[in-house]
């Protein structure tokens, strides 16, 4: 059984830029969910995506966006960064059941200068 | 809305002593309760989960939780610290109905004293 996977591990853009971030979700799992870990922080929730489709959003602005494909792996992408972007994006895979384990990669580390 | 308060950003602990890490919870609906573990540079890890069954759950490494409604609180315990518990553990909330979103605390950041 593959676990999540997360891409690139470490990455430097500069204000302004656009980056996009990606997950493989693990086998058997039809929903991804992204979260935002600013330092020193705990886990913010961006958004979450089922079967294609965003089906729930945290308190993030438009910039921030995604993507779910067919296989469910998934894509977040960031326009017009800010220096408050820089943080540990951690993408979760799971079934879509609220009781359920949520189960994250090791996230990507954006910094941005 | 939901949200978890984690009381201490930072605990100590000697190897073999108590660990408790306290959470309260806040809710307008039954809420579903989860503590998970992050160790340096990794993803988080589900430790243990309270879904409306039995109020003592008990998780992986020897930890356990009670869920206490009256109090609204999910204290995380073990009877005996190891090295290898030292991380950073968050609580976090969930409730059944819409998408499935997960609120984290700020995290308690465990020291483990030899």
């Amino acid at each position: 059984e593959t676990g999540v996977t997360q891409s690139p591990t470490h990455l430097i853009k500069t204000r302004g830029q656009q980056v996009t971030l990606r997950c493989s979700s693990q086998s058997g799992h039809n929903t991804v969910s992204w979260y935002q870990q600013a330092l020193g922080q705990g886990p913010q929730f961006i958004f979450q995506y089922y079967r294609e489709e965003e089906n729930g959003r945290g308190n993030f602005p438009p910039r921030f966006s995604g993507l779910q494909f067919p296989n469910y792996s998934s894509e977040l992408n960031v326009n017009a960064l800010e220096l408050d972007d820089s943080a540990l994006y951690l993408c979760a895979s799971s079934s879509y059941d609220p009781t359920g384990e949520l189960f994250f990669g090791e996230g990507s580390r954006l910094t941005v200068l | 809305a939901q949200s978890v308060t984690q009381l201490g950003s930072h605990v100590s602990v000697s190897e073999g002593a108590l660990v408790l890490l306290r959470c309260n919870y806040s809710s307008s609906v039954p809420p579903y309760l989860f503590w998970y573990v992050q160790y340096p540079n990794q993803g988080l890890q589900l430790l243990l989960k309270y879904t409306s069954a039995a109020t003592l759950v008990k998780g992986i490494n020897g930890f356990e939780a009670e869920f206490k409604k009256s109090e609204t609180s999910f204290h995380l315990t073990k009877p005996s610290a190891h090295m290898s518990d030292a991380a950073e553990y968050f609580c976090a909330v969930s409730f059944s109905g819409g998408y499935q979103k997960v609120t984290f605390g700020t995290g308690t950041k465990l020291q483990v004293i030899p």
